[in-house]
């Protein structure tokens, strides 16, 4: 089955230090990737993507991310944490169904908390 | 620019009650659109999708229906709302023919079904 995996339910972080959130993925072909980040109750908000191309993207937030395709890993990087980053981040894949259409489907999510 | 509305940002429902939410997307056409619920602030759970007028996706089984009425609308309904109803509803929509691939997200209704 496709699927996306977060390992970690809980990722803390002191402010200033490097931060990684984790994402693997089982797809078949060549997989459409994303990060989103979701603030207490609100809608999701996109971060990056990956489609094709260099393996290291950089999205908004100073946030990037890095394909590893041998390793069907997209995981989630900040060189220096701030503590407004403390959310719950996504990741996520696009699926092409057999009519056609796109189905996305997201990982179980992964708490960042950054300490001051 | 696109942009996503949904409504009522919260709802509090007694079982037994109907449901509608719902969505509306600016300054795009022909949008792919998706209802997703996210339960106990975790994962998200896709439960319907559709790619034009009248045309509905159900993924899971469930005590909820959708429908699009215009280009631009999706509604999420029920006719008699359960306990386990309740969560965090998002709407969200693509658009495929401008070259993106992102979906983008409404803010959520968060429904309580007391």
């Amino acid at each position: 089955a496709q699927s996306v995996a977060q390992p970690e339910d809980q990722v803390n972080v002191a402010e200033g230090n490097p931060l990684t959130v984790k994402c693997t993925y089982s797809v078949s072909g060549n997989p459409y990737l994303f990060w989103y980040v979701q603030y207490p109750n609100r809608g999701l908000q996109f971060l990056l993507k990956y489609i094709t191309g260099d393996n290291l993207v950089k999205g908004s937030y100073g946030f990037e991310a890095e394909f590893n395709k041998s390793q069907t890993s997209f995981h989630l990087k900040k060189p220096s944490a701030l503590v407004s980053d403390s959310a719950l981040y996504f990741c996520a894949v696009r699926l092409i169904k057999t009519s056609g259409t796109y189905k996305y489907i997201f990982g179980t999510g992964t708490r960042l908390k950054v300490l001051a | 620019s696109q942009t996503i509305h949904q409504w009522p940002a919260t709802l509090v429902q007694p079982v037994g009650s109907p449901l509608s939410l719902e969505c509306t997307v600016e300054g795009t056409s022909n949008p792919n659109l998706y209802w997703y619920r996210q339960a106990a602030g975790r994962g998200l759970q896709l439960l319907f999708y559709s790619v034009g007028i009248g045309q509905i996706s159900s993924e899971v089984p469930q005590n909820l229906s959708a429908s699009r009425p215009q280009d631009r609308q999706f509604i999420l309904s029920s006719k008699k709302l359960l306990l386990s109803d309740s969560g965090f509803y998002l709407c969200a929509w693509t658009s495929e023919g401008q070259g993106n691939t992102e979906a983008f997200f409404g803010q959520g209704t968060r429904l309580t079904v007391v």
